[in-house]
C-alpha cells in the first residue's frame, strides 16, 4: 500500500482557504486517492476521491499534479465547524485494507 | 439511505472479560471492515469480510476475531480483554469491497474501556 505524508497540524482563521498536501511517491497506477475528515469521538467521514487532475465536489476540490505523487486537498473559506483531522489515503483496486496515516490535525479560530 | 450502524455506542469491561461488538452496514453493501483508534496508534485495520469470509487481516493477535452474517450485518469478538484494547473500534462498509472507487463509509463507533 502507498504510504502517504501529510503535515502533522494546520492552523487557519474562519473565512480563508485551506489547502492540504499530501505526499504519496510510490503511488501505483490503479490507485485513486481519497480524503476523509474526522472528529473526535466519530467515524471518518468521505470528502473527495479522486485520480488525476482535478475534482470538485459541494465541500471541496481536489487537485492531482500529472506525476500523482502528490496531491492538494482545498478546503474554501473554512468555517469553525470544519476544525477537525484529515485523513489523505491511496488504494487502488483489489487493495481492500486501508491505511490511515497519522493525518492532519486543522484547526479554525475566529 | 441509512448510514452505518454500530451497538452499543458505548462500552466498559474489565480486564480478562470478553467483548462483541455489532455493526451493520448501509443496505446493498456486502464488505464489512473493521478498525481500532487510539491516540497512541492512530487508525489500524483490524480485519474485512464479503459474503461471509474473511478476505482481509490487520496484524493483531488471535484475541481479536470476527463475522459476518448472510445479511452482511457483522461482529467482532475481542477475548481476554487488556487494558490497551480500551479504544475506539470502528466499522466501515463499502458496496464490494475492491478499492479503487469503492467508497468506504464510516459507522459512529464503539468506545470500549477496559478497567
Amino acid at each position: 500500500l502507498a504510504k502517504t505524508t501529510q503535515p502533522i497540524s494546520m492552523d487557519s482563521y474562519e473565512g480563508q482557504e485551506v489547502n492540504i498536501t499530501c505526499s504519496h511517491n510510490n503511488i501505483a497506477t490503479n490507485d485513486y486517492i481519497t480524503w476523509y475528515q474526522q472528529f473526535p469521538s466519530q467515524g471518518p467521514r468521505f470528502i473527495i476521491q479522486g485520480y488525476k487532475t482535478k475534482v470538485t465536489n459541494e465541500v471541496a476540490s481536489l487537485f492531482i499534479p500529472a506525476d500523482r505523487k502528490s496531491s492538494t486537498l482545498s478546503l474554501p473559506r473554512v468555517s469553525l465547524s470544519d476544525t477537525a483531522v484529515y485523513y489523505c489515503l491511496v488504494g487502488g483496486a483489489g487493495r481492500r485494507a486501508l491505511t490511515f496515516g497519522s493525518g492532519t490535525r486543522l484547526q479554525v479560530q475566529p | 439511505k441509512a448510514g452505518v450502524t454500530q451497538t452499543p455506542r458505548y462500552l466498559i469491561k474489565t480486564r480478562g472479560q470478553q467483548v462483541t461488538l455489532s455493526c451493520s452496514p448501509i443496505s446493498g453493501h456486502r464488505s464489512v471492515s473493521w478498525y481500532q483508534q487510539t491516540p497512541g496508534q492512530g487508525l489500524q485495520f483490524l480485519f474485512e469480510y464479503f459474503s461471509e469470509t474473511q478476505r482481509n487481516k490487520g496484524n493483531f493477535p488471535g484475541r481479536f476475531s470476527g463475522r459476518q452474517f448472510s445479511n452482511s450485518r457483522s461482529e467482532m469478538n475481542v477475548s481476554t480483554l487488556e487494558l490497551g484494547d480500551s479504544a475506539l473500534y470502528l466499522c466501515a462498509s463499502s458496496l464490494l469491497g475492491t478499492g479503487g472507487t469503492d467508497t468506504q463509509y464510516f459507522g459512529p463507533g464503539t468506545r470500549l474501556t477496559v478497567l
